[in-house]
């Protein structure tokens, strides 16, 4: 069955600084994998997701991430945040193709300071 | 794209009533997504809602606490019945669209007192 991890429940950067989001998955084959962020009050939003090709892909709103399949990971990263950028990020894994339905990690808070 | 409008964004009903949260899309499609998402917990698939067939339900969840209707491709409702405090949750709907991307709702938030 597939997984997905955040070991993270709640970062805190500073404005201005980098980011990084933690995201390590369990899955047999070659995954489908999606950030999304979710702002208060707010529905899911996809930032970004990674098919296969390029190992860097870019998001969204200044977002990357990098899928390292000898890690198991799929970490979110930003080079300088902002603090409309608080909010709740949430990574998942899906099969790829067939009736596709992902599974969540369970997210984790940012929590951005002037 | 696919605009989803979520209704009610919140509510705080009695313990033993029922809440039925509505879903509509501005799009026609095939499947609809039901999603709890309780506090600190990642999102759980309630049961996916098929137009024109009784909705499949994922382990733990059952038709007869969360009854789902789905008349047409642009919508969709979720009831959750009998509620208890354990029922307070972000409930959330989702379609799917262009392969596999998933577009939310603004979700339901509901306290069961």
């Amino acid at each position: 069955a597939q997984s997905v991890t955040q070991p993270d429940i709640h970062i805190t950067v500073s404005e201005g600084a980098s980011l990084e989001l933690r995201c390590n998955y369990s899955y047999g084959a070659t995954p489908y994998l999606f950030w999304y962020v979710q702002s208060p009050g707010q529905g899911l939003q996809l930032l970004l997701k990674y098919f296969s090709g390029d190992t860097l892909v870019q998001g969204i709103k200044g977002f990357e991430a990098e899928f390292k399949r000898s890690q198991s990971s799929f970490n979110l990263r930003k080079p300088s945040v902002h603090w409309s950028d608080a909010a709740e990020y949430f990574c998942a894994v899906g099969p790829s193709g067939g009736s596709y339905i992902p599974t969540f990690g369970r997210g984790t808070s940012l929590i951005v300071h002037p | 794209s696919a605009v989803i409008s979520q209704k009610p964004s919140r509510d705080i009903c009695q313990r033993g009533t029922s809440l039925t949260i509505q879903c509509q899309v501005d799009s026609q499609v095939t499947m609809m997504f039901w999603y709890r998402q309780q506090p600190g917990q990642s999102l759980t698939l309630i049961a996916t809602a098929n137009q024109g067939s009784e909705a499949t339900y994922e382990s733990g969840f059952v038709i007869d606490k969360f009854p789902i209707s789905r008349p047409n491709l642009t919508f969709s409702t979720l009831t959750v019945s009998n509620m208890s405090p354990e029922d307070s949750s972000i409930y959330l709907c989702s379609v799917r669209v262009s392969g596999e991307k998933l577009f939310f709702g603004s979700g339901t938030q509901l306290s069961v007192l």
